[in-house]
């Protein structure tokens, strides 16, 4: 266990819905990543969220969208889901100072659109 | 922008053979480099990691070497076993902070 908690472990929805993937981070972690993972594109950024406040985006569609609550669990909404959008979605967690240099992942969340 | 390329796998090893698996960068200045593991059904797990040039990471049997003037992060393990089974990523730390990966090699191992 790493220490990082995602769910739902898996989720199977159609074209045109929208869905919400939960992530909690290690204990004292202040940095949530969130990560896009399928065959064809392999591991890509997403975006980066810094104690409730947005600090990094990558290569995140704009019918994607995250937020950070005060309590540091981080959510991603993902809507008007395509086909393509099928794929793991992992989070990952960093403290700061010396540490800040090292991701730690959670198991994912494996989304299945149809 | 800062990428990194890893060799195509699949990779399929007996056990106790020795293993290489490459991985170069293309990155403004020295980042961080890595290498993360994912064993079937689970999320990635750092491997081991080097901070500056010359640093050789090394963890569980494994060792890469930051080579600066070859901008590479080989990737080596002298016997593998059936368990080292799984996919292995290549990543640096990009200027926004996030990881950087490779497209993964997967390794089998066979008994």
């Amino acid at each position: 266990d790493s220490g990082v908690t995602q769910t739902p472990k898996h989720l199977i929805t159609a074209t045109g819905q929208r869905v919400t993937l939960r992530c909690s981070p290690r204990s004292g972690d202040l940095s949530v990543y969130w990560y896009q993972q399928s065959l064809d594109q392999g591991l890509q950024f997403l975006i980066q969220y810094y104690n409730g406040e947005e600090r990094a985006k990558g290569n995140i569609l704009e019918r994607f969208s995250a937020q950070q609550f005060p309590d540091l669990h981080s959510e991603l909404n993902l809507s008007s889901l395509e086909l393509g959008d099928s794929a793991l979605y992992f989070c990952a967690s960093t403290p700061t100072g010396s540490g800040a240099n090292v991701l730690t992942f959670g198991a994912g969340s494996r989304l299945t659109v149809l | 922008g800062d990428s990194v390329t890893q060799m195509e796998g699949p990779v399929t090893l007996s056990e106790e053979a020795f293993l290489t698996i490459n991985c170069t960068y293309t990155a403004t200045g020295y980042p961080s480099l890595f290498w993360y593991v994912q064993y079937p059904g689970e999320g990635l797990q750092l491997l081991l990691k080097a901070t500056k040039a010359d640093d050789k990471g090394s963890n569980k049997g494994f060792e890469a070497t930051y080579r600066k003037e070859t901008t590479s992060f080989h990737l080596e393990k002298g016997s593998v076993q059936v368990s080292d089974s799984a996919v292995y990523f290549c990543a640096l730390r990009g200027s926004q902070g996030n990881l950087i990966f490779g497209k993964g090699t997967k390794l089998s191992v066979k008994p």
